[in-house]
């Protein structure tokens, strides 16, 4: 099967720029996560996704964080305008149900602020 | 505290020794997950387990949900093993959302 696709692989911005992020999970997985990873830390949960809704975006900064999964498929996350704290990979993971499911995880997108 | 404690945090072995990693959790979870990360690379799935043990090859995960402790062992280690290795937990109800530890970095010198 096919893995969980993301790109771009990287991307260096400017702070107080906007960046996006792209993801399409694994056919027929219900649940996609966005994860953010800064260097030496596990992965921070953003925002979980069950087909098209939202489970859990209690640590999203929604200020500056925005993400959708239309038609419950491929998801997007946006980060508008950019910090230099928010240097970090971001990843996205599906599952074919909940945490009770393996987790497949895509390459990620490695984004540096300067 | 962290919910979630991994040790130790660095490990280097020789090629061919036998690897623990520790995971211990304060939360009541229904099942942990082992992953694996390359540097530069994604994560992969390892393991997910609720109870007793789990082999794959020369990995083997065990699991106490009343001790609330994991180990992860290596056995024969070789240096392709190198990596960081990561230990999820899963909590709440049919959500079965995820905390993560913060890794434990093996490597394994030839």
């Amino acid at each position: 099967e096919a893995g969980v696709a993301q790109s771009p692989r990287y991307k260096i911005i400017e702070k107080r720029q906007s960046v996006a992020f792209w993801c399409n999970p694994i056919s027929g997985h219900a649940t996609l996560y966005w994860y953010q990873q800064i260097l030496g830390q596990g992965p921070k949960l953003l925002i979980q996704f069950q087909n098209n809704g939202v489970v859990d975006d209690s640590q999203l900064p929604k200020d500056r964080f925005s993400a959708e999964r239309l038609k419950g498929v491929d998801s997007t996350l946006k980060i508008q305008p950019a910090k230099l704290e928010d240097s970090a990979v971001y990843l996205c993971a599906s599952s074919l149900l909940t945490g009770w499911s393996p987790l497949h995880f895509g390459n990620g997108t490695r984004l540096t602020v300067t | 505290k962290n919910e979630v404690e991994q040790s130790p945090q660095n490990l280097t072995a020789q090629e061919g020794e036998f690897i623990t990693i520790n995971c211990s959790y304060s939360v009541g979870i229904s099942a942990l997950h082992w992953l694996q990360q390359h540097p530069g690379g994604g994560i992969v799935s390892l393991f997910m387990l609720s109870s007793g043990k789990k082999k794959h090859g020369r990995l083997i995960a065990t699991i106490n949900i009343q001790e609330k402790h994991s180990s992860l062992h290596i056995t024969a280690s070789h240096p392709r093993d190198s990596a960081v290795y990561i230990c999820a937990v899963v909590y709440g109800g049919s959500q079965g959302n995820l905390i993560f530890g913060k890794g434990t970095k093996l490597s394994v010198k030839p």
